[in-house]
C-alpha cells in the first residue's frame, strides 16, 4: 500500500528566505506527483503536476523535482512572502484500475512571519 | 478554466439526519469524480471513486450503504451521509477530472458537524 510522508510536519520562517518542503512515497511505481495548498478551511489549489517521466517543474517561486526510483521529491519556494503561507500537500497517483484516486501525506504547515 | 463547485460549504445537523453533498464540475465534463475525506491534523484519504453511468467504487473500510454516491451526469455527483453520527464530522471534499490523463480538480470542501 502507497504512504507518503512529509517533513517537516510544521516550518516557521522569516519573510525572504528560500525554503525546502519534503515529500517521500513507499511505491516508486506512481503515474505522477502533484504538490497542493491548503489554506485553512479551503479547498485545495494545484500547484504543480510532475509526471513519471518528469525530474522537475517550475512555477514561478516554485520548483518541484521528483526522483521517482528513490521515492522523494521536494518543493522548492523562493523568497518566501507571508502569502505564502498555508498547508502544503504532496499527493502520488498510483496508476491503473478504476480507483486511482490520490494518496495524499499530511502535509507540512508553512508559516512565513512578516 | 477547470472549475469544480462544492455545494454546501458547511452544514451542522442533528445525529440521525441524513445529509447530501453536491460535487459539480462547472466548465468541463467529468468522467470520473473523486470524494475524499480530512479529519483534523489528518491527511485527505480517498473514499471512493466516482464513475459517469455505473456505481462507486469504495476504498476498504468505507461502507457504501452509509456514504451513498450518485454520479448520473458528467457534471454533478453527490455524496449522501445516511444517517450521520458524530464520528462522521469531518471535511469532505470533491474532485473532478475530465479523463484519467488530466490532474484532478479539487472542490472547496464542505465541512460536517453532526451534533
Amino acid at each position: 500500500k502507497q504512504e507518503v510522508t512529509q517533513i517537516p510536519a510544521a516550518l516557521s520562517v522569516p519573510e525572504g528566505e528560500n525554503l525546502v518542503l519534503n515529500c517521500s512515497f513507499t511505491d516508486s511505481a506512481i503515474y505522477n506527483l502533484q504538490w497542493f495548498r491548503q489554506d485553512p478551511g479551503k479547498g485545495l489549489t494545484s500547484l504543480l503536476l510532475i509526471q513519471s517521466s518528469q525530474r522537475e517543474q517550475t512555477s514561478g517561486r516554485l520548483n518541484a523535482s521528483l526522483d521517482k526510483s528513490s521515492g522523494r521529491s521536494t518543493l522548492y519556494i523562493a523568497a518566501s512572502q507571508p502569502g505564502d503561507s498555508a498547508t502544503y500537500l504532496c499527493a502520488v497517483r498510483v496508476p491503473g484500475g478504476g480507483a486511482d484516486g490520490l494518496t495524499f501525506g499530511k502535509g507540512t504547515h508553512l508559516i512565513i512571519q512578516p | 478554466g477547470a472549475v469544480v463547485s462544492q455545494h454546501p460549504s458547511w452544514v451542522i445537523c442533528k445525529s440521525g439526519t441524513s445529509v447530501k453533498i453536491e460535487c459539480r464540475s462547472l466548465d468541463f465534463q467529468a468522467t470520473t469524480m473523486f470524494w475524499y475525506r480530512q479529519f483534523p491534523k489528518q491527511s485527505l484519504m480517498l473514499m471512493a471513486t466516482s464513475n459517469e453511468g455505473s456505481k462507486a467504487t469504495y476504498e476498504q473500510g468505507v461502507e457504501k450503504d452509509k456514504f451513498l454516491i450518485n454520479h448520473a451526469s458528467l457534471t454533478l455527483s453527490t455524496l449522501t451521509v445516511t444517517s450521520a453520527h458524530p464520528e462522521d464530522s469531518s471535511f469532505y471534499i470533491c474532485s473532478a477530472r475530465p479523463d484519467s490523463n488530466q490532474p484532478q480538480h479539487f472542490g472547496d470542501g464542505t465541512r460536517l458537524s453532526i451534533l
